[in-house]
C-alpha cells in the first residue's frame, strides 16, 4: 500500500489569500487525484493530476481557482486561490495502487478554514 | 450523470448485523469501492468489487450485482468502533481511474 503525507494538516487563512497544499507519496504512482470534502458532505473530485501535462478538472472546478502541479511521480500540489469562506473544507489527495492494484489510498487531508 | 445513491444514516445495535445499500448507474460502470471514514479522519479502503457476488473479509462483506446496478456492505457482529461514515464509490471506464462518491451513510452503533 502507498503511504501518503500532506502538508499542512490544517490552516486558518484570511479571505483573498492563497494556500498551497502538498501531497507526497512514498512510491511512484501514475494517478494522483485531488478531492474536496465540505463539512458534513461526501468527497467531490476536483481534478486528476497528470505528470508531465496539465491537470484534468471536473465540472465546476477551474485551473485559475485550483492550480495543480505534478512535477514527478511522487509529488503534487494543489493551490486554493483567492480564498473565500466557501472554500473552507478538507482537501484530500488520493493515489492509485499502481500496477495491477485497484485500491485507491487517501492522504490524511488538509483541513482549511477561511475567515 | 453517474449518480451514486446510498442512505444518509442508519442506526444499529452492538452485536447485530447491518446492511448498507448503494445503487449506481450502470452505463460505463467498472468497479465498486467501499470506504470507512471516522469523523475527522481520511477515508480508509474496505473493499473493491468488480465481479458479481459476495466478497467476504472478516466481519465485513461486500456484494455486487452489475446487472442491477446494486451493491451492499454487510457488517457483522457490530462493535461501537464501527460507528462511522461508509462511503460507496464507483469507477467508470474511460474515466481515468477517478472515483465518483455517494453522499455517505452515517452509521451509529448503539449499546
Amino acid at each position: 500500500s502507498a503511504v501518503i503525507s500532506q502538508k499542512p494538516s490544517r490552516d486558518i487563512c484570511q479571505r483573498g489569500t492563497s494556500l498551497t497544499i502538498q501531497c507526497q507519496v512514498d512510491s511512484q504512482v501514475t494517478m494522483m487525484f485531488w478531492y474536496r470534502q465540505q463539512p458534513g458532505q461526501s468527497l467531490t473530485l476536483i481534478a486528476t493530476a497528470n505528470q508531465g501535462s496539465e491537470a484534468t478538472y471536473e465540472s465546476g472546478f477551474v485551473i485559475d481557482k485550483f492550480p495543480i502541479s505534478r512535477p514527478n511521480l511522487t509529488f503534487s500540489t494543489l493551490t486554493v486561490s483567492n480564498m473565500s469562506p466557501e472554500d473552507s473544507s478538507i482537501y484530500l489527495c488520493s493515489v492509485g495502487g499502481g500496477g495491477s492494484s485497484y485500491e485507491q489510498y487517501f492522504g490524511p487531508g488538509t483541513r482549511l478554514t477561511v475567515t | 450523470g453517474q449518480n451514486i445513491d446510498q442512505p444518509t444514516e442508519m442506526t444499529a445495535t452492538e452485536g447485530a448485523i447491518v446492511q448498507i445499500n448503494c445503487t449506481y448507474q450502470t452505463s460505463g460502470f467498472n468497479g465498486l469501492f467501499w470506504y470507512q471514514q471516522h469523523a475527522g479522519e481520511a477515508p480508509t479502503f474496505l473493499s473493491y468489487n468488480v465481479l458479481d457476488g459476495l466478497e467476504e473479509k472478516g466481519r465485513f462483506s461486500s456484494f455486487l450485482s452489475r446487472s442491477k446496478g446494486y451493491s451492499y456492505l454487510l457488517l457483522k457482529e457490530l462493535q461501537m468502533k464501527d460507528s462511522a461514515s461508509y462511503l460507496c464509490a464507483a469507477s467508470f471506464y474511460n474515466q481515468g481511474g477517478k472515483l465518483i462518491f455517494g453522499q455517505g451513510t452515517e452509521l451509529s452503533v448503539k449499546p
